[in-house]
């Protein structure tokens, strides 16, 4: 039972165009919600995260939305750039629960921005 | 600042051998996990440690056991080495007060 669902397994963006990147949730406890970008050969990279009790947090060229009564979230980026071509996943616990630590993941989107 | 460093990157072992995955941070992370990535899927939580002294199981544990005898240090130990655990590890770790893990560039691991 797929908590974290990524439903699209790759995305191809232009260059300079927005690319949304899409997750949908079904533990109604998660409170704390994150994006990692991933190379290959590499570890996961943390990029930006929201809080249940926001619905929106940016950083630069990256926006995550979050909406809690549909259970999904979304990260926009714009404008799209090479460097951006990356595995994409997102990443939910709940902190306040008193419970596990460590993330549950979705499987990842593969973002390819084409020149 | 080294991070989060994982030792060795890669490694080839046959079933039923046993081994250690290493994993150290030099933040003071009080908390650190270890997740196992296999092709198409997320990472999956195996273990984690709030803190020196203290673990607990993730999503999938079998097969696995943790210890945190140090702040520093998260080893991962596959008890007797089976195909299934052919895959790629990370080890991460985070601050109290912040819930963004910091990753370990992982180890390759293939079970023959």
């Amino acid at each position: 039972d797929q908590q974290v669902k990524q439903n699209s397994p790759s995305l191809s963006v232009q260059e300079g165009r927005i690319s949304i990147l899409n997750c949908d949730y079904t533990n109604s406890m998660f409170d704390y919600f994150l994006w990692y970008k991933k190379y290959p050969a590499e570890g996961p990279t943390f990029l930006i995260s929201i809080s249940s009790i926001k619905d929106k947090n940016e950083d630069g060229r990256f926006t995550v939305f979050l909406n809690k009564s549909a259970k999904h979230l979304s990260l926009h980026i714009v404008p799209s750039q090479p460097g951006d071509s990356a595995v994409y996943f997102c990443a939910a616990n709940s902190y306040s629960g008193g419970g596990a630590d460590g993330l549950t993941f979705g499987k990842g989107t593969h973002l390819i921005i084409q020149p | 600042n080294a991070g989060v460093t994982q030792t060795p990157k890669f490694q080839v072992l046959k079933t039923g051998q046993s081994m250690t995955l290493q994993c150290a941070q030099d933040m003071n992370h009080e908390y650190m996990s270890w997740y196992r990535q296999d092709p198409g899927m997320g990472l999956r939580l195996i273990h984690y440690s709030v803190g020196a002294g203290i673990t607990d199981q993730g999503e999938v544990p079998n097969g696995y056991n943790v210890s945190r005898s140090t702040t520093e240090d998260f080893p991962l130990r596959l008890l007797s080495a089976a195909p299934s655990q052919t895959s790629v590890y990370f080890c991460a770790s985070r601050p109290h007060g912040t819930y963004g893990y910091t990753f370990g560039s992982g180890t390759r691991l293939t079970v023959v």
